[in-house]
């Protein structure tokens, strides 16, 4: 079974500073997505990027970039220029491409502080 | 365009009562998963519905039980409520049932306390 760890509970960042949160993965599988989701107090989860197994190239949106080290099953998030709204829960996920049923599996989640 | 909408947003029930929750995707989605997150961790999958039918199944004992409606609006239904039910229960909707790139869109979730 895939399981996902962060190891950082909680972590805290200047704003308009860099901050980069930590997330690895366990599976035998080769082809998966991996995720980092946002969740605010508002609670409602919220997409920040998206990244498929199989492409090398780490996905970046906007002040968001990941590290995907694929051999090593880690996959972490950089935020770059942090704002006071990026404070939030934030989980890293995974997706398998292998089953036949859409089954996302969520880490424990990092609660990230942003100091003004 | 509306995203995902729950309801009830809040709900607070006693041991061994029964609850519903209700879930509309967005429009067009054909496909509807429900999460439960319990305080301080991820949400676990429980189901997943397309087109109507049980497509996937967490972890969860029979007390859990959903349906997919033709409007493809979904409820949840927890029986024998217990103490470790009380969480958020997330809905989310995706276009396509597994296949595709498109991703999941959450709604607000619905907090279930168990007294």
């Amino acid at each position: 079974a895939q399981t996902v760890t962060q190891s950082q509970p909680e972590m805290s960042v200047q704003e308009a500073e860099t901050v980069t949160l930590s997330c690895t993965y366990d599976t035998s599988e080769s082809d998966y997505y991996l995720f980092w989701y946002k969740q605010p107090p508002s609670r409602q989860m919220i997409l920040v990027i998206r990244q498929e197994a199989y492409k090398q190239q780490n996905a970046t949106e906007n002040r968001f970039s990941v590290n995907f080290q694929k051999a090593a099953k880690s996959f972490s998030l950089k935020i770059s220029d942090s704002q006071l709204g990026d404070a939030a829960m934030y989980f890293c996920a995974y997706r398998s491409r292998q089953t036949s049923y859409d089954k996302v599996i969520f880490g424990p989640g990092t609660s990230l502080s942003v100091i003004p | 365009d509306a995203g995902v909408t729950q309801s009830p947003t809040h709900l607070i029930k006693t041991r061994g009562q029964h609850v519903t929750l209700r879930c509309s995707p967005i429009s067009g989605h054909k496909s509807v998963s429900w999460y439960q997150q319990v305080l301080g961790q991820g949400p676990q999958f429980i189901f997943q519905y397309y087109e109507k039918e049980e497509r996937g199944r967490g972890n969860f004992p029979d007390r859990f039980s959903a349906r997919q409606f033709p409007n493809y609006s979904s409820e949840l239904n927890v029986n024998a409520l217990l103490l470790g039910d009380s969480a958020l229960y997330l809905c989310a909707s995706r276009l396509q049932g597994f296949s595709g790139a498109n991703v999941l869109t959450f709604g607000a979730g619905s907090r279930l306390t168990v007294l």
